[in-house]
């Protein structure tokens, strides 16, 4: 089974602030997924990348970017912190685009 | 593109009794099918997963039943006990899709 971790696992910040969660996956999948869950929502994609140095725009992204920098890292940066973006954030990887994820322990976060 | 309907957003059941959770898609062309389960403020773990090519598939005390002609897919808990209490979520892969498609949760509550 695929390990997926997430740093941080908590966060705070203030509206305009600037934050990076972090995720590594350590099983040499190709992909990697950014989503967002919310109450009401299920999960929703924010960006995915298939290798090193690409990303995939997502369902949800304003207000993010992302960068894959190696296969195992993928981060998922907000630059301009808004309360909207209070979520649980997850991180998840599969071997191909069309097979099963698995996911990070999550990073909530919130912004005040 | 493809959108997932999930039904209950809640369930409470007592212990031993069967429980059910429906999702429905939008894509004919779905072919690749799973059922993650979420224990509170836990990770998503991948409970099962079922491809167009079976209709059946069991494990764990589930039972997963996948209709393509009304493109219905079903989990079905024949004796809920009390470690299935978690938020169950289906998720649909469409032909040429690198995306999943989540459902928005079900939360099911076995009662002693």
């Amino acid at each position: 089974e695929a390990a997926v971790t997430q740093s941080p696992r908590n966060k705070v910040t203030v509206t305009g602030g600037n934050v990076t969660l972090s995720c590594r996956q350590t099983n040499s999948h190709n992909y990697m997924y950014w989503y967002r869950q919310d109450t009401g929502h299920g999960l929703r994609l924010i960006h995915y990348s298939y290798g090193a140095g690409n990303l995939q725009i997502g369902d949800v992204p304003d207000g993010y970017k992302a960068t894959r920098t190696t296969q195992e890292d993928f981060f998922l940066l907000l630059e301009l912190a808004s309360p909207s973006q209070t979520s649980l954030y997850f991180c998840a990887s599969s071997v191909g685009g069309a097979m099963e994820q698995y996911f990070g322990p999550g990073t909530r976060l919130t912004v005040l | 593109g493809e959108q997932v309907e999930q039904r209950p957003p809640h369930l409470s059941v007592r212990e031993g009794d069967s429980a059910v959770i429906t999702c429905t898609y939008t894509d004919p062309n779905s072919y690749y099918f799973f059922w993650y389960k979420q224990e509170p403020g836990a990770s998503l773990q991948l409970l099962m997963k079922v491809f167009s090519s079976t209709e059946i598939n069991e494990g764990q005390g589930f039972t997963v039943l996948l209709n393509k002609k009304d493109k219905r897919l079903s989990l079905n808990l024949t004796a809920a006990h009390p470690g299935d209490s978690a938020a169950y979520f289906c998720a649909v892969i469409g032909q040429g899709n690198e995306k999943i498609t989540f459902g928005a949760g079900t939360k099911l509550t076995i009662k002693p």
